[in-house]
Formats: C-alpha cells, sequence, structure tokens
C-alpha cells in the first residue's frame, strides 16, 4: 500500500527556514498536499497541488514536489508557525497521510 | 461563511454503532465531493471515506472497508457517517472536511471542529 513517510520533528531558531519532507514512492508523479494543524485546532490546509497557497496562507509557506520526496519550507519561520505538518496525496481512490511533523520553533 | 459543524460523537460499546453527522453552510453544498478523516487521541490524521457530489461512488480506508457507510443528503446540506461493528481502535476525533475545487477534490480546505468518539466498555 501507498505510504506517506514523514520525520518525527523538526527543530528551526526563529528567522530561519524549516524544511519538512515527504516521502512516498514515486510521490512526484502525483500531487501533495500540506496542512498544519495547532493544538486542539483542526488541521488548515497551507500549501495544495505541490506549490499553491490558499488565500490567506503567507507567502513564506512554499511547496515543492520531485520524484519521491515532497517538500514544505517555511522561510522566515515566526513561533506561530510551531505546530504538527501532515502532507496527504492520493493513490487511486484512497487518501493518504503522512505521519506528521511536530515542527518546533 | 463556510461551516463544517460535526455532530453525533459519544460513548459506545466495542461492537456497536453509531451515526455520525456533518451540518454545512456556506457553500454550494451539492457541488462538492465530501471526505471523512479522523485522529486518534494523540495520533496523526487518518482519511477514512470520501463521497461524490451525488452520492453515488464512494470509497473507504481499508480499515473501515465493510463497517462504514457515507453518505449526503444534498437537500439538507449534510454529510453522515455510519459506523457499524465498531472497535476500540476506532476510538478518534472525527473531522469532515471539503475537497477543494481548485484541487480537483483531492485536497481539503475546510474542516470542521470534528466529533469525539469513543468505543469502550
Amino acid at each position: 500500500s501507498f505510504e506517506l513517510t514523514q520525520p518525527p520533528s523538526v527543530s528551526v531558531s526563529p528567522g530561519q527556514t524549516a524544511s519538512i519532507t515527504c516521502s512516498g514512492n514515486k510521490l512526484g508523479n502525483t500531487y501533495a498536499a500540506w496542512y498544519q494543524q495547532r493544538p486542539g485546532q483542526s488541521p488548515v490546509v497551507v500549501i495544495y497541488q505541490d506549490t499553491k497557497r490558499p488565500s490567506g496562507i503567507p507567502e513564506r509557506f512554499s511547496g515543492s514536489n520531485s520524484g519521491n520526496t515532497a517538500t514544505l519550507t517555511i522561510s522566515g519561520t515566526q513561533a506561530m508557525d510551531e505546530a504538527d505538518y501532515y502532507c496527504q496525496a492520493w493513490d487511486s481512490n484512497t487518501a493518504v497521510f503522512g505521519g506528521g511533523t511536530k515542527l518546533t520553533v | 461563511e463556510v461551516q463544517l459543524v460535526e455532530s453525533g460523537g459519544g460513548l459506545v460499546q466495542p461492537g456497536g454503532s453509531l451515526r455520525v453527522s456533518c451540518a454545512a453552510s456556506g457553500f454550494m453544498f451539492s457541488s462538492y465531493e465530501l471526505n471523512w478523516v479522523r485522529q486518534a487521541p494523540g495520533k496523526g490524521l487518518e482519511w477514512v471515506s470520501h463521497i461524490r457530489t451525488d452520492g453515488t461512488t464512494k470509497y473507504y480506508a481499508d480499515s473501515v472497508k465493510g463497517r462504514f457507510t457515507i453518505s449526503r443528503d444534498n437537500a439538507k446540506n449534510s454529510l453522515y457517517l455510519q459506523m457499524n461493528s465498531l472497535r476500540a481502535e476506532d476510538t478518534a476525533v472525527y473531522y469532515c472536511a471539503r475537497g477543494s475545487l481548485a484541487a480537483g477534490g483531492r485536497a481539503f480546505d475546510y474542516w470542521g471542529q470534528g466529533t469525539l468518539v469513543t468505543v469502550s466498555s
């Protein structure tokens, strides 16, 4: 079955760039999305179709997807970006989420 | 304003049944694909089920196939998840999530606040 693998945790200093990876077999052949979930809140999409930002999402959030790896990059990371991040993609008619990455700022 | 409001969660015994609902407002409900996504306490997100706009096409995660049934009532702007033969591992917050039109339904652009289902004796 299709699986997406994320590092359990990533740490970054305020103002620096954080990169969170998501690995899956031939992931680059499908679209990836990324979700931010703060404690006690529902997830929010921050990137869809690999690189697109929904309205209201800061420009410091960007994404890429190629080969077997999708990457979420947060430039100039702020304290408010501390949260869990999940990648997500579809394998045929099944949606799959990565295990999640806790970003510590 | 888009709103998704889940209800119907609660405590149920193993082997029991429960139906959770999601009431939608603020958008043309019948034009959007919808999903259920769950999150066990302290764990990650797990996709559960998907339903197309007219309700005729449905998909399920292997973990719930044959036990859960997704449905929708476009006249009532409501999404449902009927859960049968519940197990302890089904304990989770259940979210309804809207498929994004911009993403061809393949990303989830709005989520409800979730409803907690606890399976325990």
